[in-house]
């Protein structure tokens, strides 16, 4: 039962394009997380936001932003995007700062051409 | 930072036997290790974790195993079936402040029938 919703599942832009990705959680939790998945699997945490406020913000280019409305919701924005911006974006929540299980969306696949 | 090594990049069982993953990390300061399965074609999926102050934990066939001496902590599979067919990632947390996990490059796991 999905309870991470993540939009859009694909995006296809060309280099230098903004695009933005959204998520949601429904299961009341007040921490949620930003990875980037690579090619070969590879995951990484970008961002991560406990109620609203920025907690986690690894080294990441600065074309890169998050922004949370409230603790339900979570968007990462590309400004300008490069093609090694190409990967699956991957969306998390967990119940407190924890650490706790963390839940998993379905993840935005962007490819950059 | 925080790295986490994850000694098989694949593992190939039969069907009924068991497998183990190997996972070493290198701040002491971890206290929690998560581990998460992904499906092809599907999204992270929580299956276990073991926090520093035990060192075995069993959930039906799945044992965790967490030896902070060696800083080394390991996934056992125990009859092993097709649908354990997976990558399998384990993860380090040494931050109670933020949830931040560092996760090992993953192994694949196939079980043959």
């Amino acid at each position: 039962e999905t309870a991470v919703f993540q939009t859009p599942n694909y995006h296809v832009t060309q280099v230098g394009n903004e695009v933005s990705f959204n998520c949601k959680q429904t299961l009341g939790h007040d921490t949620m997380y930003w990875y980037k998945q690579d090619s070969k699997k590879l995951l990484k945490i970008m961002f991560s936001y406990n109620n609203k406020q920025l907690i986690v913000n690894e080294t990441v280019p600065r074309r890169f932003s998050p922004q949370s409305s409230d603790k339900a919701h979570l968007n990462l924005r590309i400004k300008s995007v490069e093609p090694e911006d190409s990967a699956v974006y991957l969306c998390a929540s967990s119940y407190g700062t924890g650490p706790y299980e963390q839940y998993f969306g379905p993840g935005t696949r962007l490819t950059v051409l | 930072g925080e790295k986490v090594e994850q000694h098989e990049s694949t593992l190939s069982v039969r069907e009924g036997d068991s497998a183990v993953i190997n996972c070493t990390y290198t701040d002491t300061a971890s206290s929690y290790f998560p581990w998460y399965k992904q499906e092809a074609g599907k999204s992270l999926h929580f299956v276990i974790d073991i926090r520093s102050n035990v060192d075995r934990k069993q959930s039906q066939r799945l044992i965790v195993l967490l030896d902070k001496k060696a800083k080394r902590f390991s996934l056992h599979i125990t009859a092993t079936q097709p649908e354990d067919s997976a990558i399998y990632f384990c993860a380090a947390s040494m931050d109670t402040n933020t949830g931040k996990l560092t996760f090992g490059d993953g192994t694949v796991l196939t079980v043959k029938p």
